[in-house]
């Protein structure tokens, strides 16, 4: 079956440690993104990569870091600079080509609490 | 100002029931437009892309009004299992890169 799976699904932490979120597809998407969503709100866009070896910043990348090795994997550090580091957290992947859009796939999402 | 604005809700209808949800944006350059349906501590999942022309799909129906900034969502004859939160996605250039609406809770009732 081809998809994007995250583990943990639910992730516990104490202040102050960093936590890496895991997030692979084997659906040979080009591109990746984390998003952040908190109740009541929109996902926001954390970081994305289009490309191995390259990411970009998305609206609240501060207190996060990415990277992209393989095509097949994306995973997100939340480090303790995150101030509100508590959410859920989505892995998202899509094909890419100038000028077209392609649907965004979503992973099953990651709850992370932080105390 | 929130780039995609939708009013949250909750929507209660009863089963059969006809509900539309509208959804503004901000950006004139935005080119795609699309409803995506998240169930309660799941992921999103894309319902439909939103066209100039309009367009149906079974139930549903999407429009896109360029000039007002504003898309909307008719669900008709609603069922149990449409019970879900509706976000109206707006996509914001050609990097494949999306913003989110805080979405619109949908609860429909027996």
């Amino acid at each position: 079956d081809g998809g994007i799976t995250q583990s943990p699904k639910y992730l516990f932490r104490k202040e102050g440690q960093n936590v890496t979120l895991s997030c692979e597809q084997n659906l040979n998407h080009d591109a990746m993104y984390w998003y952040r969503q908190d109740p009541g709100q929109g996902l926001r866009l954390i970081y994305y990569s289009q490309i191995v070896n390259d990411f970009q910043k998305g609206d609240i990348a501060e207190g996060y870091s990415v990277s992209r090795e393989k095509k097949e994997s994306f995973p997100l550090t939340v480090t303790s600079a995150q101030k509100n580091p508590t959410a859920f957290y989505l892995c998202a992947s899509s094909k890419l080509s100038a000028g077209d859009y392609y649907e965004q796939y979503f992973g099953p999402g990651t709850r992370l609490t932080v105390t | 100002r929130k780039e995609v604005e939708q009013d949250p809700g909750p929507f209660n209808v009863p089963e059969g029931a006809t509900v539309a949800f509208n959804c503004t944006y901000s950006n004139s350059a935005s080119q795609s437009f699309f409803w995506y349906r998240q169930d309660c501590r799941k992921e999103p999942k894309l319902l439909m892309s939103v066209y100039s022309s309009g367009n149906e799909d079974g139930r549903f129906t999407a429009q896109l009004n360029r000039a007002s900034q504003y898309i909307s969502l008719l669900i008709r004859d609603s069922k149990l299992s449409d019970s879900a939160t509706y976000l109206c996605v707006v996509e914001y250039n050609a990097g494949n890169m999306l913003t989110f609406g805080g979405g619109t809770r949908l609860m429909v009732k027996p």
